[in-house]
C-alpha cells in the first residue's frame, strides 16, 4: 500500500521567518495530496490540496509543490505567526482512502 | 463546528471490556472514514464506509468492527479492549471518494484502564 514519509517531525521557527515541511510517497498512482492542520484538542482541518497535474498551488501565505517524478510534496508557510503553532499532516490518495504522514509539530516563536 | 460530529468525547473503560463510538456525517456526505490516532503511529486507516456499503479496510483489528446506518450515521465498535487501543478515534467525511477531501470530527477519545 502506500507509504508517506514526513519530515521533519519537530520544527522551530521565528515569528516571521518561513517553514518547510516535506512529504514523499511511495506509490505512483497517487494522484491527491491534501495538508491538514491539527490544533490541540481538535480533528486535522484541511488546509491545502494539490492535484497530480499541478505542479503549485498558493493560498495567501501557504503554498504547496508537487514533483511527481521524485514523488515528494511540500508545504511552504511563509511569513509565519504564532497562530501557525499546530501539528501539520501531509497525505496521500491512492485509491481508497488517505494514507497520512506522522506529522510535524510546527512551533512559532514570538 | 466542522459538521463532522463525534460522540462520546471522551471514554475511560476497562480491558476486556467493548465500546461503541458515534459519528454524524456533514450533510450531504455519503462517505465516513474511521481512523485511529496514536503519538508513535499517526494517523492510522481503519475502514470507510460508503452509503452503507463497506468500502476499503486499512489496519483494523478483528476486534474492531463498523457499520454504516440508512441515515448514514456510522458507529466503530471495539472489543476485548487491551491499553494499547488507548488512542483518539476520528470520524471524517466526504461527498464521494477521499479526492475531494475530508472533513475530520474532534475525536473520541479513548482510554483503556
Amino acid at each position: 500500500g502506500e507509504n508517506v514519509e514526513q519530515h521533519p517531525s519537530t520544527l522551530s521557527v521565528q515569528e516571521g521567518d518561513s517553514a518547510v515541511i516535506k512529504c514523499t510517497y511511495s506509490d505512483s498512482a497517487s494522484n491527491y495530496f491534501p495538508w491538514y492542520k491539527q490544533e490541540l484538542g481538535k480533528g486535522p482541518q484541511l488546509i491545502i490540496d494539490i492535484r497530480s497535474n499541478v505542479g503549485e498551488k498558493k493560498d495567501q501565505r501557504i503554498a504547496v509543490t508537487l514533483n511527481k517524478t521524485a514523488k515528494h510534496f511540500s508545504l511552504h508557510i511563509t511569513e509565519t505567526q504564532p497562530e501557525d503553532s499546530a501539528v501539520y499532516f501531509c497525505a496521500a490518495y491512492s485509491g481508497y482512502a488517505l494514507n497520512f504522514g506522522k506529522g510535524t509539530s510546527l512551533l512559532v516563536t514570538p | 463546528d466542522s459538521g463532522v460530529t463525534q460522540t462520546p468525547k471522551h471514554l475511560i473503560t476497562a480491558t476486556g471490556q467493548r465500546v461503541t463510538l458515534r459519528c454524524s456525517p456533514r450533510s450531504g456526505d455519503l462517505s465516513v472514514y474511521w481512523y485511529q490516532q496514536s503519538l508513535d503511529q499517526g494517523l492510522q486507516f481503519l475502514i470507510q464506509y460508503y452509503n452503507g456499503e463497506e468500502r476499503a479496510k486499512g489496519n483494523i483489528l478483528e476486534r474492531f468492527s463498523a457499520q454504516q446506518f440508512p441515515d448514514l450515521h456510522s458507529e466503530l465498535n471495539l472489543s476485548s479492549l487491551e491499553l494499547g487501543d488507548s488512542a483518539l478515534y476520528f470520524c471524517a467525511s466526504s461527498g464521494g471518494t477521499a479526492q475531494t477531501g475530508y472533513t475530520f470530527g474532534s475525536g473520541t477519545r479513548l482510554t483503556v484502564v
